[in-house]
């Protein structure tokens, strides 16, 4: 099982919106609605933010959304905050009792 | 409140084994998957596989059947992940986390295992 598909960086000035892009195959990405996203600051647990494509956990703000065309999930940072800058990590249930993570992209707030 | 602990770092020399565990507690033991993810050192989040805690069984990413295994104790609350055979790229930041059918959405503190000689 290869590993979806996510730019390395991004980066916005805060208050700006940054989308972060995470592409994989009709055999994950594309065939269920189990994408979720992870933020995940060095040296701490990985903390979901988004689940089943666009559902925000309890405590998340909605600053944070999710989407999902085809073979591509996406997650928009409106309203950038200093906090944000974080390492983001999307993951997609891949048939057969599997899952898969992207290879993560490090979110700058410049 | 959900809770997932891990126990300490390990050093281990290759082709030794490391045992990690992972204490849950703040949910029924037996309603979620609990599954493990890794990130080696400068890369991202890899899937193991993950243990059913109700009957104990098991479904392992391709790259680790046959030198992972999964158990758990359920008079404890506590999971198991065992990597036997293990060299200096299974150094890694080891991670449980609880899963639901579509995310993780409670993850323990890390494990780091070490090996080195």
């Amino acid at each position: 099982q290869s590993a979806l598909t996510q730019p390395p960086s991004a980066s916005g000035s805060p208050g700006q919106s940054v989308t972060i892009s995470c592409t994989g195959t009709s055999s994950d990405v594309g065939g269920y609605n189990s994408v979720s996203w992870y933020q995940h600051h060095p040296g701490r647990a990985p903390k979901l933010m988004i689940s089943e494509v666009n559902k925000r956990p309890s405590g998340v703000p909605d600053r944070f959304s999710g989407s999902k065309s085809g073979n591509t999930a996406s997650l928009t940072v409106s309203g950038l905050q200093a906090e944000d800058e974080a390492d983001y990590y999307c993951s997609s249930y891949a048939g057969s009792k599997n899952w898969v993570f992207g290879g993560g992209t490090k979110l700058t707030v410049l | 409140q959900v809770q997932l602990v891990q126990s300490g770092a390990e050093v281990k020399n290759p082709g030794a084994s490391v045992k990690v565990s992972c204490k849950t507690s703040g949910y029924t033991f037996t309603a979620y998957f609990i599954h493990w993810v890794r990130q080696a050192p400068g890369q991202g989040l890899e899937w193991m596989g993950r243990i059913n805690p109700g009957n104990g069984d098991t479904n392992f990413a391709q790259k680790f059947q046959g030198s992972v295994t999964m158990t758990r104790d359920t008079s404890i609350n506590t999971m198991y992940m065992e990597h036997s055979s293990l060299s200096s790229d299974d150094t890694a930041l080891y991670y449980c986390a609880r899963g639901n059918n579509y995310a993780f959405d409670s993850w323990g503190q890390g494990t780091l295992v070490t090996v080195s000689s």
